[in-house]
């Protein structure tokens, strides 16, 4: 089993709708957890990190279920430039894994 | 804002070469990392080092890889013997004190094997 699986999309959406995916993560003792966003041939970048009671960043909220090892993203009111790979990012210890990403397509 | 630097950003060299990737870690942080990311593949993790010394590596660190941090400023990557399935983007990484913070990226080295 992947340590971090990501339902790859793509995901097209129009300006302004809502878009949500999940990861999952296999490794139980993970402890902190992160979304990264990355651009075509850039690299990763923090978009947020991801707290059990959930938490929000603007228009991204993010939420964590330890119990089914699962984080999901949801995108409110989207806009052009958020097209990207979203990357979920597990880390246990020192090293981050990442899944494969999910990528989001807003279009005009 | 600090940031994570690389250099080069692009390399080409032929099979069987040695390379050499830099990075200038931001200036107050103390663990350092590699990542590589192979064309439309994830991202996936090489090497942690702390302290003067790797604190943990992946299985595809092998003997061919290794890293120094030859003054106080650079990390290096060093590639002994390329091989062609080494072509790939790879991204340093740093982070703060305790080594649990947020890493930085820098914005890679595509490194093609020929």
């Amino acid at each position: 089993r992947k340590e971090v699986e990501q339902d790859p999309g793509p995901f097209n959406v129009p300006e302004g709708a809502t878009v949500a995916f999940n990861c999952t993560y296999s490794n139980s003792a993970s402890q902190s957890f992160f979304w990264y966003r990355q651009d075509c041939r850039k690299e990763p970048k923090l978009l947020m990190s991801v707290y059990s009671s959930g938490n929000e960043d603007g228009r991204f909220t993010a939420q964590l279920n330890r119990a089914s090892q699962y984080i999901s993203l949801l995108i409110r009111d989207s806009k052009l430039s958020d097209s990207a790979t979203y990357l979920c990012v597990v880390t246990g210890d020192y090293k981050l894994s990442f899944g494969a990403g999910t990528t989001v397509t807003v279009r005009a | 804002e600090p940031e994570v630097t690389q250099t080069p950003s692009h390399q080409v060299t032929q099979m069987g070469q040695e390379v050499i990737l830099r990075c200038v870690p931001i200036s107050n942080h103390l663990y350092f990392y590699w990542y590589r990311q192979i064309l439309g593949q994830k991202v996936e993790f090489l090497v942690s080092f702390y302290n003067n010394e790797i604190s943990e590596k992946s299985e595809i660190f092998d003997d061919q890889f290794s890293v120094e941090r030859p003054d106080g400023s650079n990390f290096t990557l060093k590639i002994r013997s390329t091989k062609l399935e080494d072509s790939a983007m790879y991204f340093c990484a740093s982070s703060g004190p305790s080594g649990r913070e947020t890493q930085y990226f820098g914005p890679g080295t595509r490194l093609l094997v020929l």
